[in-house]
């Protein structure tokens, strides 16, 4: 079966350092990758989705960038964090087949200060 | 664009009790496929139901049914025989693709309280 694992759980970064999210879908090949974010009491915005290796697609302009190294793996990055980029962070993954579930994974704390 | 719309912020209802949650949405889509979500104190989003546009019936899952209602744009949620675990925030979610993948507009969410 299909699994999805994101890391770290949860973490602190002073506003300016730089950011690393990792996420790694295991059990497919070839799977469509999203980053969703999740403000405070607010429901889930796509920031950004992958079809492929190195084909990365942005919904929303901002200090994030998002890369995709291998078929399986989805990183989330920042050079400088903002106050603003605090949230939740979702990693999910599909077939690459339009209409297919998608399906995330535990997710990340993010709190800049 | 596609918005969602759930106009309940907040339920509360008695265990084993049916409670509906209300979603609607605009589109001028043909084809797309709705589902709802469920969000448990753990943050991890946890598909409860779905349900192709092109498909009349509605969708169960044991516990759990929708109410379609194409032309009117509407998708609630219902919840049978409602249990403690039910509790949890619910977001209704509309799915088309784009550019071979695929984007869920998400509501603001329900948040269920289950009362023992």
């Amino acid at each position: 079966s299909q699994t999805i694992h994101q890391w770290p759980a949860t973490l602190v970064q002073p506003v300016g350092s730089p950011l690393s999210l990792e996420c790694t879908v295991e059990g497919t090949s070839n799977p469509n990758l999203y980053w969703y974010r999740q403000a405070a009491g607010r429901g889930l915005q796509l920031l950004f989705y992958s079809v492929g290796i190195g084909q990365i697609s942005s919904e929303v302009p901002q200090n994030l960038s998002a890369s995709r190294p291998q078929d399986r793996q989805f990183i989330l990055s920042s050079k400088k964090l903002l106050l603003s980029d605090s949230g939740f962070y979702l990693c999910a993954w599909n077939p690459g087949t339009v209409g297919n579930t998608i399906y995330f994974g535990e997710g990340s704390w993010l709190t800049v200060v | 664009a596609q918005t969602v719309t759930q106009s309940q912020p907040e339920m509360s209802v008695q265990e084993a009790e049916t409670v509906t949650l209300s979603c609607t949405y605009d589109t001028s889509e043909n084809n797309y496929y709705l589902f709802w979500y469920k969000q448990p104190p753990s943050r991890q989003m946890i598909l409860v139901i779905r349900q192709e546009a092109y498909k009349q019936q509605n969708a169960t899952e044991n516990r759990f049914s929708v109410n379609f209602q194409k032309a009117a744009k509407s998708f609630s949620l219902k919840i049978s025989d409602s249990q403690l675990g039910d509790t949890a925030m619910y977001f209704c979610a509309f799915s088309s693709g784009i550019q071979g993948a695929q984007k869920l507009v998400f509501g603001q969410g329900t948040r269920l309280t289950i009362n023992p």
